[in-house]
C-alpha cells in the first residue's frame, strides 16, 4: 500500500497548466510534515524542484509552484514546455514509518 | 560547486554484501546530512536511510531492518552505504543526496550524486 499516492500520468499541450496531486494521510502530510518535489529525467539524477511545500531552489523557473493543504499537496506546472517531460515525485516524512517516503511518481507528457 | 561523486557499478551474487561510497566536495561536509535513495528498474524512488555527517547519527527505513549500515568518514568527506544479504530485488540504481533543511523530519534531498548501479545476480 502506497503511503503517498500520485496519479500515474498527466499530460498537456505546450503552454498549458498541469497539476500533480500527492495524497497522503494523517501520519505524513496531514500531520504537518513538509512536502518536497523532484523532477527525474531518465538517465539523470533527480533534481529538487520544490522544497518545504512551496519554496523554489535557485535556478528553478517560477513556472513550477507547490502547495499543501490537509492531507494532500500539489505541484503545478504552468506554461508547459517540452523540456518538462519527466517523472515527478513528492516526498515527505511519515511518523508511522519513522522515515521518509516518496510518492508513487507521475509521468508528465507534453503533447 | 557542490558535488557528490559516487563509487562505480558493481555486480554481486545473492547473499553477498556491498559497500557504496559518496564523496562530497564544495561544501563543509559535517554541516549537512546525507540521504541514500534507490530506484529499482521500473520502480519509484525509495528512501533507504540518512546520516548526520556532523555527529554520525543515522536513521534508516524499517524495510531494510538489519541489512543496512550507513556511516561517514569526516576526514574523507565521504558517506557510505553498506547493504548485506543481497537479493535480486536489490538490483537498482543507488543515489546519495545531500540533506537540506534543519531537522531530520523536515529534510529533503538538495543535491544528488549520479548514482551507482548495483546488480545482484547468480
Amino acid at each position: 500500500q502506497s503511503v503517498l499516492t500520485q496519479p500515474p500520468s498527466v499530460s498537456g499541450a505546450p503552454g498549458q497548466r498541469v497539476t500533480i496531486s500527492c495524497t497522503g494521510s494523517s501520519s505524513n502530510i496531514g500531520a504537518g510534515y513538509d512536502v518536497h518535489w523532484y523532477q527525474h529525467l531518465p538517465g539523470t539524477a533527480p533534481k529538487l524542484l520544490i522544497y518545504t511545500n512551496n519554496q523554489r531552489p535557485s535556478g528553478v523557473p517560477d513556472r513550477f509552484s507547490g502547495s499543501r493543504s490537509g492531507t494532500s499537496a500539489s505541484l503545478a506546472i504552468s506554461g508547459l514546455q517540452a523540456e518538462d517531460e519527466a517523472d515527478y515525485y513528492c516526498q515527505s516524512y511519515d511518523s508511522s514509518l519513522s522515515g521518509h517516503v516518496f510518492g508513487t511518481g507521475t509521468k508528465v507528457t507534453v503533447l | 560547486q557542490v558535488q557528490l561523486v559516487q563509487s562505480g557499478a558493481e555486480v554481486k551474487k545473492p547473499g553477498a554484501s556491498v559497500k557504496l561510497s559518496c564523496k562530497a566536495s564544495g561544501y563543509s561536509f559535517t554541516n549537512y546530512a546525507m540521504h541514500w535513495v534507490r530506484q529499482a528498474p521500473g520502480q519509484r524512488l525509495e528512501w533507504m536511510g540518512w546520516v548526520n555527517a556532523g555527529n554520525g547519527d543515522t536513521k534508516h527505513s524499517r524495510k531494510f531492518q538489519d541489512r543496512i549500515t550507513i556511516t561517514r568518514d569526516t576526514s574523507a568527506s565521504t558517506a557510505y552505504l553498506e547493504l548485506s544479504s543481497l537479493r535480486s530485488e536489490d538490483t537498482a540504481l543507488y543515489y546519495c543526496a545531500r540533506g537540506g533543511g534543519p531537522l531530520y523530519y523536515t529534510s529533503y534531498m538538495e543535491v544528488w550524486g549520479k548514482g551507482t548501479t548495483i546488480t545482484v545476480s547468480s
